[in-house]
């Protein structure tokens, strides 16, 4: 396996446009997260699966985001009605999840909302 | 809420010269202190977990430590290609998530 890999990794919308993300993990992962991060800032927590369960969802994620991971492998990351302050870098990244937590991030979806 | 705080938030060193970077953390339930690494415009790489007060890793040139209340990220003799911003994320056990810091960007000079 060589990694998480994300796709696209670059997309540039229109306001108003839906886009989605999608991620797909290492295999043997059972831990699922996806972060958003801005210039300068640590990259911030949006959700995360535990297989194909959703088990935590941020304050700050607002309604017109949703994620998703069929049947525990891939995910998808869904923007409706894209704002210019969602432009930013979706990053996604697994974990094994059992004991051991520290996680391994996919190269990152670069979003323009213009 | 769990808090993280890196400082400083940039640092300049020549090639050579050793140094340390600091995360300070608040968290409940802290499973796992991390360290990663960042290079522009790509996802963060996984450097070092840290479980519990006293423990030390090492890679390389970096060492990371950590206390009960921060951690540091050592690094003795820099090279050029350790120029990157370096993240510091705590793991709440309790929440299931990590909370990261806003990163200290080395810049190593030959």
């Amino acid at each position: 396996d060589t990694g998480v890999s994300q796709d696209p990794r670059h997309k540039i919308t229109k306001r108003g446009q839906n886009v989605t993300f999608r991620c797909d993990p290492i295999s043997e992962h059972n831990r699922l997260y996806w972060y958003r991060q801005t210039l300068g800032q640590g990259p911030e927590f949006l959700t995360y699966f535990q297989n194909e369960a959703q088990l935590e969802k941020s304050r700050l994620l607002s309604d017109r985001f949703s994620a998703e991971r069929p049947k525990g492998s891939f995910s998808t990351l869904e923007i409706q009605r894209t704002e210019q302050g969602d432009s930013a870098m979706y990053l996604c990244a697994s974990s094994p999840g059992t004991l051991l937590y520290e996680q391994y991030f996919g190269p990152g979806t670069r979003l323009t909302v213009t | 809420e769990d808090q993280v705080t890196q400082s400083p938030e940039a640092l300049r060193l020549q090639e050579g010269e050793s140094s340390s970077l600091n995360c300070s953390y608040t968290v409940s339930g802290l499973r796992g202190l991390f360290w990663y690494r960042q290079d522009p415009g790509k996802g963060p790489e996984f450097l070092f977990t840290l479980y519990s007060a006293g423990e030390e890793k090492e890679k390389e040139r970096l060492k990371a430590t950590l206390t009960k209340k921060e951690s540091f990220l050592h690094i003795t003799a820099p090279k050029p290609e350790d120029s990157a911003t370096y993240l510091c994320a705590v793991f709440n056990t309790n929440a299931g998530k990590s909370t990261f810091g806003d990163g200290t960007t080395l810049t190593v000079k030959p």
